[in-house]
């Protein structure tokens, strides 16, 4: 079953404003990973967070996670229109050396 | 360093053909992983290979898939028959662990259509 949960579905924003995009899973984890996808491209990694951490930072990049309320969020600081892409989050397995779960993502749309 | 190399970028072909997809994933990764993605289900784990051993095949969705890794270069995903249902786009990732404690690198997809 699908673990990791991203929300909105679809996010437009104006270019220079801040894009956050959420992320809520429904087992304990051991790490969690965003990644983006341009269209008619594969999935890009950009950050992963293990579950003893809060925060991390790439850049214009900052992801939080609050293991507590099995929630994790992308924020885009200053988005650019080339920051239009789908965002997913993945998951582990909360046991088991078994592999990520990808959510369904978030559809960012950027507008000059 | 090169990436995750898939082929063909496209493929259009009719119900009942054999198709079959490839993959090179980067050297020196231990997993290999297909996955499926389509808008209703999203992306979908396949089959995951370990040191060129299927290690999970519970996402294959019908004995018409298959999958090989003859050696840690190359891996195939076959359907025979195809059928329109098939249609989606599949990627192959590749990485040094399958949990996700390494981020994992994927190929840029094969857009298939089955008509």
């Amino acid at each position: 079953s699908q673990q990791g949960e991203e929300d909105p579905q679809a996010l437009s924003i104006q270019e220079g404003e801040n894009a956050t995009m959420n992320c809520s899973y429904k087992t304990s984890i051991n790490n969690l990973q965003w990644y983006r996808q341009n269209s008619g491209r594969g999935l890009v990694h950009l950050i992963l967070i293990r579950s003893n951490e809060r925060e991390k930072h790439s850049g214009r990049l900052r992801v939080t996670l609050d293991t507590s309320k099995k929630s994790s969020s992308l924020l885009i600081t200053a988005s650019r229109a080339a920051d239009t892409a789908s965002y997913f989050c993945a998951t582990d397995r909360p046991s088991g050396n078994t592999p990520l779960v990808f959510g369904k993502g978030t559809r960012l749309s950027v507008i000059a | 360093d090169a990436g995750v190399i898939q082929s063909p970028r496209h493929e259009v072909t009719e119900m009942g053909q054999e198709v079959t997809l490839r993959c090179k994933p980067i050297s020196g990764h231990d997993y290999l992983f297909w996955y499926r993605q389509t808008m209703m289900r999203g992306l979908e784990l396949l089959i995951y290979f370990n040191n060129n051993v299927p290690i999970d095949d519970s996402g294959m969705p019908e004995d018409r898939f298959s999958a090989k890794m003859p050696n840690a270069s190359f891996s195939t995903l076959k359907i025979q028959p195809s059928e329109p249902r098939d249609s989606a786009v599949y990627f192959c990732a590749s990485s040094s662990t399958p949990t996700g404690s390494q981020p994992q690198h994927f190929g840029d997809g094969t857009r298939l259509s089955i008509l």
